[in-house]
């Protein structure tokens, strides 16, 4: 079955430490996205890639990092330097010529800090 | 940049149509988008709006007003596992989707 897998589903940070959060898909999709929910919140978006090797910032990019070197993988890595790291974090892609609309979603990392 | 503004919470009864709304402000607006996301679970696409009018989907149907910059999502017959948030998002350049904070659907028996 085709789709995304985010790995771990639970993952504990400790001061200033670095975690980094897995994200593949057989999708054959272009576009990958990363997104931090918070409780009753609505989704922010992290980072984005649209094409191996390449990535942009989001709307919420300090503190966090990304690599796209393989078309299914977009790996998240929270850094130290993001404060206040617990959120739901969500991976999507999308096809590379269906447009932005419909976003296929990974099932999330919950990231606590310990 | 973008913004969208919904309802934080709505209630209804099993059976009953409920209607979500959906207000953006935004440059470079290509479309509107709803997703469902159960608690602690992955947001599922529901539906896409790029033009004017209403987009029907089995019991849901979705309705954008581009000269308006609203749209809403229209549940009927609902069931118990109808509860859960709802999102908009709007869809612009860039290939990016800003999503609303999200509408809390309480189906009651």
């Amino acid at each position: 079955d085709g789709g995304i897998t985010q790995s771990p589903k639970y993952l504990f940070r400790k001061e200033g430490q670095n975690v980094t959060l897995s994200c593949e898909q057989n999708l054959n999709h272009d576009a990958m996205y990363w997104y931090r929910q918070d409780p009753g919140q609505g989704l922010r978006l992290i980072y984005y890639s649209q094409i191996v090797n390449d990535f942009q910032k989001g709307d919420i990019a300090e503190g966090y990092s990304v690599s796209r070197e393989k078309k299914e993988s977009f790996p998240l890595t929270v850094t130290s330097a993001q404060k206040n790291p617990t959120a739901f974090y969500l991976c999507a892609s999308s096809p590379a010529t269906g447009g932005n609309e419909k976003l296929f979603f990974g099932s999330g990392t919950q990231l606590s800090v310990l | 940049g973008q913004s969208l503004e919904q309802p934080s919470e709505v209630t209804a009864v099993e059976g009953a149509i409920v209607q979500i709304n959906c207000t953006y402000q935004t440059s470079g607006f290509y479309g509107l988008s709803w997703y469902q996301q159960h608690d602690g679970g992955a947001p599922t696409f529901l539906s896409y709006n790029a033009l004017d009018g209403l987009e029907e989907t089995g019991r849901f149907s979705s309705f954008l007003s581009r000269s308006d910059s609203y749209g809403y999502l229209l549940l009927q017959e609902l069931q118990m596992k109808d509860s859960a948030s709802y999102f908009c998002a709007g869809s612009g350049s860039a290939r990016q989707l800003t999503f609303g904070s999200g509408t809390q659907l309480t189906v009651l028996p």
